[in-house]
């Protein structure tokens, strides 16, 4: 069983349209969880990090994390072209290690 | 400020050759280290991480070895590649339990 999974899309929205984006995880004892970007060819940069359960608001970009389904989600409002790329979500556990899913892929159409 | 440097950006190699990739970190001391693969339609999986000179731990068995001769210097090596070997190397540093920061990665073509 996959410790982490993402539906790999690809989702496409037009511009301006809220992007939603999940992940579930298998493992209870994960504590933070971590979104990466991701363009083509390159490699990943963070986005932000949550701690446990709850909500965490960086400009256009919230992710949340509901630990009782072992559930998190990405929300990107107002999207733009720039944000067409990979999104992936990484709990972290020992020695800082990062399990990473599949990613989902977004295409913003302008 | 931090920089993580990644060589070759591009490499095909024949199967059965040795490969050596080496990752370098600027601007801090004492990084933990790790080494990652994405497949063609799979997602990044770790394959080494070190957190200290000579201290490499491996994640899955493979055909690689991982070594760190210097504090922020990471290299990744195989005596005879497969054609299951090709892939997006990444190598990423942290500093102790913060934040993890990939290099540009080197695409490898085995052949």
């Amino acid at each position: 069983q996959k410790e982490v999974e993402q539906d790999p899309g690809p989702l496409s929205v037009p511009e301006g349209a809220i992007v939603s984006l999940n992940c579930t995880y298998s493992n209870s004892a994960f504590q933070y969880f971590m979104w990466y970007r991701q363009y083509s060819r390159k490699g990943p940069e963070l986005l932000m990090y949550t701690y446990s359960s709850g909500n965490k608001e960086d400009g256009r970009f919230t992710a949340q994390v509901d630990k009782s389904s072992k559930y998190i989600s990405l929300f990107i409002r107002d999207s733009q072209p720039s944000d067409s790329a990979t999104y992936l979500c990484a709990p972290r556990y020992g020695n800082n290690r990062l399990a990473f899913g599949k990613g989902n892929q977004v295409v913003v159409i302008p | 400020s931090q920089t993580i440097h990644q060589w070759p950006a591009t490499l095909v190699q024949p199967v059965g050759s040795p490969l050596s990739l080496e990752c370098t970190v600027e601007g801090t001391s004492n990084p933990n280290l790790y080494w990652y693969r994405q497949a063609a339609g799979r997602g990044l999986q770790l394959l080494f991480y070190s957190v200290g000179i000579g201290q490499i731990s491996s994640e899955v068995p493979q055909n690689l070895s991982a070594s760190r001769p210097q504090d922020r210097q990471f290299i990744l090596s195989s005596k005879k590649l497969l054609l299951s070997d090709s892939g997006f190397y990444l190598c990423a540093w942290s500093v102790r339990a913060d934040t993890q920061y990939f290099g540009p990665g080197t695409r490898l073509t085995v052949l």
